[in-house]
This record gives C-alpha cells, sequence and structure tokens, in this order.
C-alpha cells in the first residue's frame, strides 16, 4: 500500500529564514504530487502541483517554491520567510486522472 | 472552475443516519464529484467520489441526483469520530486540482 510522509509536523521560524518542507511517498511511481496550504479558520489553497520529475506548475504567486528532485519526493522552499507564510502546510499524491488525492499529515509553520 | 453549495454546519446524534447535501448546478459532463474530510489538525481525508451513479464504499455512500446538479453523502450510522468538516468537490481531470470550499462542519451528539 501506498504511504505519505511530510516532516516536521510543527516549525517555528523568524521572518527572513529560509524554508525546506520535505514530503516523500512510498509504494507507488511517478505519482502526481501537491501541496496546499490551510490558513487558520479557511479552507486548503493549491500552491504547486507536479506530474513527474522537475515539472511544477505553480498556482498562485507567491513568496514559495516547489522541486521535485526525485520521482517520490516533492520539496516546498523559501529563501526569506514573510509573517504571512504562516499556516498549515498539506502535501498529497494520487494517480492523476480522477483519482482522489491522499493526504499527509501537513507541517504546522509558525513565523515570529 | 465549477463550485459547490454546503451548509456551513450541521448536527447529529450518534449512531443515527446522517445526510450531508452538496449543490452543483454549474457541473459539467466530465467533473467527478469528490468528498473529502477533515478532523481538526488533521489532512483532509478522502471519503468518497462519483461521477453519475451512487456509489457505496465502506466509509459512505454517495446518492447523485440524475440532473447531476446535486449529490448527498450518506454516513449510515454516525459515530463521535465522523465529526469534521466535509468538503464536497468537483474534480475535473483535465486540470488535476482541487477547489476546496469552506465545507460543513458535522457536530456527532452522544
Amino acid at each position: 500500500s501506498q504511504t505519505i510522509h511530510q516532516w516536521p509536523a510543527t516549525l517555528v521560524q523568524p521572518v527572513g529564514s529560509p524554508l525546506s518542507l520535505e514530503c516523500t511517498v512510498e509504494g507507488t511511481s511517478n505519482p502526481n504530487l501537491y501541496w496546499y496550504r490551510q490558513a487558520a479558520g479557511r479552507g486548503l489553497q493549491l500552491l504547486f502541483y507536479s506530474v513527474g520529475i522537475g515539472q511544477i506548475s505553480s498556482e498562485v504567486p507567491q513568496n514559495l517554491s516547489a522541486s521535485r528532485p526525485q520521482d517520490r519526493q516533492f520539496i516546498l522552499s523559501s529563501k526569506k520567510l514573510l509573517l504571512s507564510d504562516s499556516g498549515f502546510y498539506l502535501c498529497a499524491w494520487s494517480f492523476g486522472g480522477n483519482q482522489p488525492q491522499h493526504f499527509g499529515d501537513g507541517t504546522r509553520l509558525s513565523i515570529l | 472552475d465549477a463550485k459547490t453549495t454546503q451548509p456551513n454546519s450541521m448536527e447529529s446524534n450518534e449512531e443515527e443516519p446522517v445526510h450531508l447535501p452538496c449543490n452543483h448546478s454549474t457541473i459539467s459532463g466530465t467533473d467527478y464529484i469528490h468528498w473529502y474530510r477533515q478532523l481538526p489538525s488533521q489532512g483532509p481525508e478522502y471519503v468518497i467520489h462519483g461521477l453519475t451513479s451512487n456509489v457505496n464504499n465502506r466509509m459512505a455512500s454517495l446518492a447523485i441526483a440524475e440532473d447531476r446538479k446535486s449529490s448527498t453523502l450518506i454516513l449510515h450510522r454516525a459515530t463521535l469520530r465522523d465529526a469534521a468538516v466535509y468538503y464536497c468537490i468537483l474534480f475535473s481531470g483535465n486540470t488535476g486540482k482541487l477547489i476546496f470550499g469552506q465545507g460543513t462542519t458535522l457536530q456527532v451528539k452522544p
């Protein structure tokens, strides 16, 4: 069966510091991968998605970037964090097409 | 992207059935109807999806109107662990994007 791992679970970072969140999927190959953000009390917003290694689509202009260096690894990064980057970050995978997406446990990011 | 409309909140008693409605009057012929739920401080969990016919799985049932402009998620016997935010989403494989709305917050009373 497939599993998805995200880490860390919680992160507190100062404004202006860099960020790297990692997500890995096990038990499948060539999955579609997604990064979402959920601000406090709000719904999920799609940030990036990837259909293959090195292929990244950005959904909203922002201070963040994503990379997919390996088939089952998806990384969310920032060079300098802003206060507005606080939130709950979720990684998800799917087989593509109309198949459902499966989410990790998320990273709660607080910016001080 | 086609939108869905759900009630902000609903209440249910434990061990009773729950019917969660969703309106999607602008659905296109290729849109699938997906349902997810999110427990506090957790990532969303896939519940069920369908295109035209009613669907059943171990978690729930999905009843889709004949004109596909509405659907209902049915939890046959609510438990306290079913208390969550339930999202009804129209999903097109063309874009591969899930567009989350505000969902329905379900409270289950013991």
